[in-house]
Order: structure tokens, then C-alpha cells, then sequence
């Protein structure tokens, strides 16, 4: 069965760094598909970036980037220039790639990222 | 604009009483899903479904019941509704053909059983 684990609960940063969030994984598959979503204030759940397991490229949209180290089943959230409405929490996800495609993602506990000015 | 929208968005139920969650999608997807959301737990994968007339069982889906009549219509149904189901539900669909999986979720619908 697979897994995700986010062992950081909360990350508080000062306006314009750089920050890390940590997600590692646990799967039989050979193929699948890595996500973060980012969850606002407002309870609104929005995709932000994905990583496909048989690309070695970094995944890079906008101002997110991901870290993923494929021996270590790791996928690291990295969010440059930060900016204060990147406060939220944010979820790594995983979904296997073998069967059926139903699209069932399994989710990590969260990471609240508070950004201060 | 391609949207997933939930009904009601905040309810309270006591305890024992019958409560149905819906969920109207505007994205024309096949795939459909019902997530409960615990503060400390992310979110936790209750009933799916793949088409109309059909649901499948997610990773916790005891004491909750599903209904796809059509492809833009999904419910979850709390047919005695307990204590411990107070949570977010989010409802979420994404396309048969998108093999990447992502999800679009609706705004979350807040139940509070008493």
C-alpha cells in the first residue's frame, strides 16, 4: 500500500527567502506520479506542481520548484522568493501509475508555511 | 469557467439523522471523488466512481454511502450520522484520459454532527 509521510507540521519563514517543505513516499509501483496541492485560508484546494517518476528533471512551475531524489523516495517542495500569500498548508501527494487510471491520490498529513513580512 | 461545486457548504446534523453531501461538476470528467478532511489527517479518500450509475470504495468508507446518477453528479450519503464524521468533505474530479491524475476540488462542504 502506498504512503506519504510530511514530518515538518508547520514552517514559519520571513517574506522573500526560500523554503523547503520535505514529503517521502512509500510505493511498490515503478511508475507514478508525485503532487502538491496547496490548501489557502479559505479552505480552497488548488494543484500547484507534479513530478512523473521516469523523469530525472526537477519539475519547475513559477516560483515552485520540487527536489526529487527517486533513491531516497523523497519529493521536497521548494518555494523561492516568498511571498505572504504563500501562507498555507500544503499537501504532497502520490498517485501509481499501474492499472486502472482512477486518479486516486493518496495524501500526505501537511505542512502549514506561515510567511512573515 | 470548468468548476466543482458542493452543497451545502456548512451543515448540522444530530446525531443518528441522515445527511447527503452533493457535488456538481461543470469540468465533464469521468472521475469523481469524495475526500473527508481531519485536521492532522490531510485528506482521506471515502467513495469514488468512473462513470455514471457506479462507485467504488476509497480507504475509509465505512458509514458513508455514494450515488453517481450522472456524470456531473456524485453524492455521499451519512445514511446515521455520527460523532466521529464531523469533518471537511471535499469533493474532487479529473479526467479519464489525463493520465497525470490531477484533481479539481470543490470549495469543501463542513459538517458538525452533534
Amino acid at each position: 500500500a502506498q504512503k506519504v509521510t510530511q514530518t515538518q507540521t508547520s514552517i514559519s519563514v520571513m517574506e522573500k527567502t526560500t523554503v523547503t517543505m520535505d514529503c517521502v513516499y512509500e510505493t511498490q509501483d515503478s511508475s507514478y506520479f508525485l503532487f502538491w496541492y496547496k490548501q489557502t485560508a479559505s479552505g480552497e484546494i488548488v494543484f500547484l506542481i507534479r513530478q512523473d517518476s521516469y523523469k530525472k528533471e526537477n519539475a519547475t512551475v513559477g516560483h515552485y520548484s520540487l527536489n526529487f531524489q527517486k533513491p531516497k523516495s523523497s519529493i521536497g517542495l521548494i518555494i523561492t522568493a516568498t511571498q505572504i500569500e504563500d501562507s498555507a498548508v500544503y499537501f504532497c501527494a502520490m498517485r501509481e501509475g499501474t492499472g486502472a487510471n482512477t486518479g486516486k491520490l493518496t495524501f500526505g498529513h501537511g505542512t502549514i508555511l506561515r510567511v512573515h513580512p | 469557467e470548468a468548476a466543482v461545486t458542493q452543497s451545502p457548504r456548512s451543515k448540522v446534523a444530530v446525531t443518528g439523522g441522515k445527511v447527503t453531501l452533493s457535488c456538481h461538476q461543470t469540468n465533464n470528467h469521468d472521475y469523481m471523488y469524495w475526500y473527508r478532511q481531519d485536521t492532522g489527517h490531510g485528506l482521506r479518500l471515502i467513495h469514488y466512481s468512473y462513470v455514471a450509475d457506479s462507485t467504488e470504495k476509497g480507504d475509509i468508507p465505512d458509514g458513508y454511502k455514494a450515488s453517481r446518477p450522472s456524470q456531473e453528479n456524485f453524492s455521499l450519503i451519512l445514511e446515521l450520522a455520527s460523532l466521529s464524521q464531523t469533518a471537511v468533505y471535499f469533493c474532487a474530479s479529473s479526467d479519464a484520459q489525463c493520465t497525470t491524475g490531477q484533481l479539481y476540488f470543490g470549495e469543501g462542504s463542513k459538517l458538525t454532527v452533534l
